[in-house]
Parts: C-alpha cells; sequence; structure tokens
C-alpha cells in the first residue's frame, strides 16, 4: 500500500463547482497533514495545514479523520485560478528522516468557464 | 514563511559532468531539505541538510552521488555528481523552523541532462 495515496484525477468542473479531494495515509503514527498546491512547471506552495477538529480558511475546508486515516479537502464556488494540481501531505513522526515529508501524487483540478 | 533562492533556475548539463545548486533563504531557519520530482511525478526527500555535519540521506540516495553542504542556517548546496539522463528532474530546496510544522519550498532548478 502507498504511504499516500488520493484521487486519481484529473478533475473537470465548472466555475462556482464544489468539488471534494479525498486522501489516505498508511502510517498511523503520522503527525500532521498538509494539502499544497501546485501549479505547472512551479513549486508547492502551503494550502492549509489540517487539523484534527477540521479547519477552514475561506472557500477551502480541510478535514481529518485520524480512525480512518483520511483526509480531505472541498473547495466551494471554484474560480479558473483554482485549476492546479493539490498534493496531499504527511509528516511522518520524528526519527532519522526529522520532518520528512511524504507527498501524495497530486490530483489535477481543471476549472472551466 | 520565509523567502527562499535557488540558483540556477534552470540548467542543461551533459552526461558526466555535475551541477551544484545553491539554496539561499532570507532568514535562520532550523531545517533544510532537498526533494527531487521526476516527469510526472511527485516530490521525494533525497536528505536533510545538517548545519556542521553530514547530511542525512533517504533511502536510495547516498553522499558520493549527491553530496550535500550547509554551511550555516540559511544556506545550503546539492551537487549532482557524473549526471544521466536519468537525473533529469526537478530539485527543490525546502526549509522548516523549528516552531511550526509547516515546510516551504524554492522555486526549483530544472535540470536536463543530455
Amino acid at each position: 500500500r502507498k504511504e499516500v495515496e488520493q484521487d486519481p484525477g484529473p478533475f473537470n468542473v465548472p466555475e462556482g463547482a464544489t468539488v471534494a479531494f479525498n486522501c489516505t495515509y498508511s502510517n498511523s503514527a503520522s503527525q500532521s497533514f498538509f494539502w499544497y498546491r501546485q501549479d505547472c512547471r512551479k513549486e508547492p506552495k502551503l494550502l492549509m495545514s489540517v487539523y484534527s477538529s477540521g479547519n477552514e480558511d475561506g472557500r477551502f475546508t480541510a478535514q481529518l479523520n485520524r480512525a480512518s486515516q483520511y483526509i480531505s479537502l472541498l473547495i466551494r464556488d471554484s474560480k479558473l485560478s483554482d485549476s492546479a494540481t493539490y498534493l496531499c501531505v504527511v509528516n511522518l513522526p520524528y526519527g532519522g528522516s526529522q520532518g520528512n515529508l511524504i507527498f501524495g501524487k497530486g490530483t489535477k483540478l481543471s476549472v472551466k468557464p | 514563511s520565509a523567502v527562499i533562492s535557488q540558483k540556477p533556475s534552470r540548467d542543461i548539463c551533459q552526461r558526466g559532468t555535475s551541477l551544484t545548486i545553491q539554496c539561499q533563504v532570507d532568514s535562520q531557519v532550523t531545517m533544510m531539505f532537498w526533494y527531487r520530482q521526476q516527469p510526472g511525478q511527485s516530490l521525494t526527500l533525497i536528505a536533510t541538510a545538517n548545519q556542521g555535519s553530514e547530511a542525512t540521506y533517504e533511502s536510495g540516495f547516498v553522499i558520493d552521488k549527491f553530496p550535500i553542504s550547509r554551511p550555516n542556517l540559511t544556506f545550503s548546496t546539492l551537487t549532482v555528481s557524473n549526471m544521466s539522463p536519468e537525473d533529469s528532474s526537478i530539485y527543490l530546496c525546502s526549509v522548516k523552523t523549528v516552531d511550526a510544522y509547516e515546510q516551504y519550498f524554492g522555486p526549483g532548478t530544472r535540470l536536463t541532462v543530455t
């Protein structure tokens, strides 16, 4: 089983749509969880951290279910500028590789007019 | 978040040569990392750059191929040695501060080996 798995995508949605991405992780000792956004030929940029209680930032809502080892990202009222690849990222517990981020392969979102 | 710069932004190199990539951060950070993103793939951690000591390499990466330096808290280099076309990739520097879980990435160096 891969360490971080995401919906394969691509997701093609119209402007204004609500879209949800799902992600599962295999290491139950994982401590921190993030969603990054990566535009074509650019570096990943932190979109939001994911907290156990769930968190919201404008049109974006992230949820974490530790029991199911499941993370989600919901985007409401999609904009053209939301088109990007969304990476689910998990931080392994501190050990030999402190701060090691494990990246999912990403889900590509394309928002159409 | 810290401002991270990398040099060069891109390069085309011949097989058998080496390239050194620089990463500069505008503030002191506790941890610096080097990642690789091969075409169509997600990011893979190469190593953690430790200040004043040898880097900590991930499985599948060795010091002879990817020597790393970190002389201070704001600067690190990654060398890709004896390059082959399989080394064609984007190499990204990433930083983290002690009081945060989040990591931030530099703009990357796009390397093509011919």
